[in-house]
Formats: structure tokens, C-alpha cells, sequence
């Protein structure tokens, strides 16, 4: 079964830090990952996501991850984090079948001190 | 914005009553999924759907049921609720031709 497993559960930065969240898949087929961020009180919105090409996938506001096949892993990082990425972040993968069904990892909150 | 609904947004029932959620899309999407979000587990699959009246049980489907009698819409049941069924849940869907869900904005359900 596939599985998704962020390692760092709670992460706080200062602002300007940089930022890289962990994540290792196991499943040894052809994947898509992503990466949603959840700020408080709101939905999943889609970070970024790789499915296929350049390793480096570059996401929305300033994030970008780099898929290594080797290594099982999408790790997600950004060079200067700001106050407002404060959020939980989730990694997703889903196998190239007809369900198209994500599992996700356990989340990383983020807390960003100004 | 995928055009999602979930009604209601919040809800508190008592233990042994039945609940239904409801999801509700406007674009047709034919794959729609319910997933339960507990703190320490992320986002689980319950069940999801990939078209009229055809879904399929996810990692979590014990004490939940689905129906999807049309496109638009995609139930979740709670036959009997249960305190370990107390969760926010999240309907998503998949627009043809891409491999992203998209979500609506969450029922917390609480039961007592």
C-alpha cells in the first residue's frame, strides 16, 4: 500500500528563514506528488505538484520542491519565509491508476514568528 | 474556486443519530472524494465516487456510507455516529485532464 511520511511535525522559523519540509513516499510505480498548504480555518489549496519532466517543480508564492526518484522523496522548500506562511502543510501522492485517489502525509504546521 | 458546496459547515449531534453530509459541485466533475482530517493523520480517505452511482470504499469507510444518485452531488452518511467520528470533512473533486484534487471548505462534525 502506498504511504506518505513527513517527518518534521511542528517547524518554527523566524522570518527570512529558509524552509524545507521532508517527505518520503513509498510506492514504486509512476507517482504524482503534491504539496497543499491549509491556513487557519480554511481549505486545502494545491502548492505545487510534479508529475512528470524537470524534478523542480516551482509552486506558488515563492515555494518549489524537488522530486528524487532515488530517494523516494519531495521536499518542499522556500529561501525566505514570511509571517503570512504560517499554515499546515500536507504532502500527497497518488499512483496513475483510474481512482486518481491522494494519501496524504500527517502534516507539518509551520509557525512563522515575525 | 471548483464550484464545491458542503453543507452543512458545522454541525454538533449526539451519539447513535444518523447524519448526512452533503457535497455539492457545479461542474460536472465526474471523480468526487470524502476525505476525514484528524489531528496526527493528515487527510484519509472514506469514499469516493467516479461516476453516477459508482464509488468505492477508501482506507477509512467503516461506519460511513456514499451515494451519488447524481453528478452534482455526493453524499456521506454516518449510519450511527460515533465520538471517534467527531472530524472535519473534506469533500474534493478532479477536473478531467488533471491529477489534483480541489476542496470544498470543510464540515466539523462533532458528536456527543
Amino acid at each position: 500500500a502506498q504511504s506518505v511520511s513527513q517527518h518534521n511535525h511542528h517547524v518554527i522559523l523566524s522570518e527570512a528563514a529558509s524552509l524545507e519540509l521532508g517527505c518520503n513516499y513509498s510506492y514504486g510505480g509512476t507517482v504524482n506528488l503534491f504539496w497543499y498548504v491549509q491556513y487557519p480555518g480554511q481549505h486545502l489549496q494545491l502548492l505545487l505538484k510534479y508529475f512528470s519532466g524537470d524534478p523542480l517543480v516551482k509552486g506558488i508564492k515563492g515555494f518549489e520542491a524537488e522530486f528524487i526518484k532515488s530517494k523516494f522523496s519531495f521536499n518542499l522548500r522556500k529561501p525566505s519565509v514570511q509571517w503570512s506562511d504560517t499554515a499546515e502543510y500536507f504532502c500527497a501522492v497518488n499512483g496513475v491508476d483510474s481512482s486518481y485517489k491522494l494519501i496524504f502525509g500527517s502534516g507539518t504546521r509551520l509557525l512563522v514568528r515575525p | 474556486d471548483a464550484g464545491i458546496t458542503q453543507s452543512p459547515r458545522h454541525k454538533v449531534t449526539e451519539t447513535g443519530t444518523p447524519v448526512t453530509l452533503r457535497c455539492h459541485q457545479t461542474e460536472n466533475h465526474r471523480y468526487m472524494y470524502w476525505y476525514r482530517q484528524d489531528p496526527g493523520h493528515g487527510l484519509r480517505l472514506i469514499h469516493y465516487s467516479y461516476g453516477v452511482k459508482d464509488t468505492d470504499k477508501g482506507e477509512v469507510s467503516d461506519g460511513y456510507s456514499v451515494s451519488r444518485s447524481k453528478t452534482e452531488d455526493f453524499l456521506l452518511t454516518l449510519e450511527s455516529a460515533t465520538s471517534s467520528q467527531t472530524s472535519v470533512y473534506f469533500c474534493a473533486i478532479r477536473k478531467k485532464g488533471q491529477t489534483e484534487a480541489f476542496f470544498g471548505q470543510g464540515t466539523r462534525l462533532t458528536v456527543v
